[in-house]
């Protein structure tokens, strides 16, 4: 099976500007989440799909947000792009039930705000 | 607030001998606690995890002890390996929020040959 794939893996923008991030599942999982990595904050949750819905959201502004597609695809958006906003963007897709809570990750893309 | 906890930010232990790794929660709510890996360039890999129910849980050279009293588990790997060097990342969830992981900032792990 192939792992979760997430497009562009790296980009450079500028503040004001807005970025669409792309996720691909592991086939036949439909729960798609996202996380922001910095240095000095971590992982931080942003919000969880299943089935095209969020099920989950976490504490980021309404400058975050995202979808999920019914082939379980998910798409993040950023806008009004903030210096604050360069991170590392995670991907992680699982079954979506159970209550095991184990995520598969993707490589992450890499997003710098000049 | 920070609700997971991981105040190490670096451990360096010699080949062979155990690693251990520490993390605290302070939100009673977490009844499933997980760890990953993380190598530089690669998204986090699923290790080890323990339900609230459980005190150990073991898989390998990995166990993972809860101790719920002191809000506090820890990773054991035994016996340690170079290829064990790794960022490793404490992670939480509660019930019916079983896919919104709360993570730890991270430990870096170094193993010595």
């Amino acid at each position: 099976k192939a792992g979760v794939t997430q497009t562009p893996r790296y980009l450079i923008k500028t503040r004001g500007q807005q970025v669409t991030l792309s996720c691909s599942p592991i086939s036949g999982h439909r729960s798609v989440s996202w996380y922001q990595q910095t240095p000095g904050q971590g992982l931080q949750f942003l919000f969880e799909y299943f089935s095209e819905t969020q099920r989950n959201k976490g504490n980021f502004p309404g400058r975050f947000s995202g979808r999920q597609f019914s082939n379980s695809r998910s798409e993040m958006n950023v806008s009004t792009l903030e210096l604050g906003d360069s991170a590392l963007y995670l991907c992680a897709s699982s079954e979506g039930q159970g209550n095991t809570g184990e995520l598969f990750f993707g490589e992450g893309s890499r997003l710098t705000v000049l | 607030d920070q609700q997971v906890k991981q105040n190490s930010p670096s451990l360096s232990v010699q080949e062979g001998r155990i690693s251990i790794l520490n993390c605290d929660y302070t939100n009673s709510m977490f009844d499933y606690f997980l760890w990953y890996k993380k190598y530089p360039a690669e998204g986090p890999t699923f290790l080890i995890s323990i339900s609230s129910i459980k005190d150990k849980n073991e898989d390998g050279r990995f166990t993972v002890f809860l101790n719920k009293s002191a809000k506090h588990l820890s990773l054991h790997i035994v016996p340690s390996q170079p290829g064990d060097s790794a960022v490793y990342f404490c992670a939480a969830s509660s019930q019916g929020s079983n896919y919104k992981l709360t993570f730890g900032k991270g430990t870096l792990l170094t193993v010595n040959p």
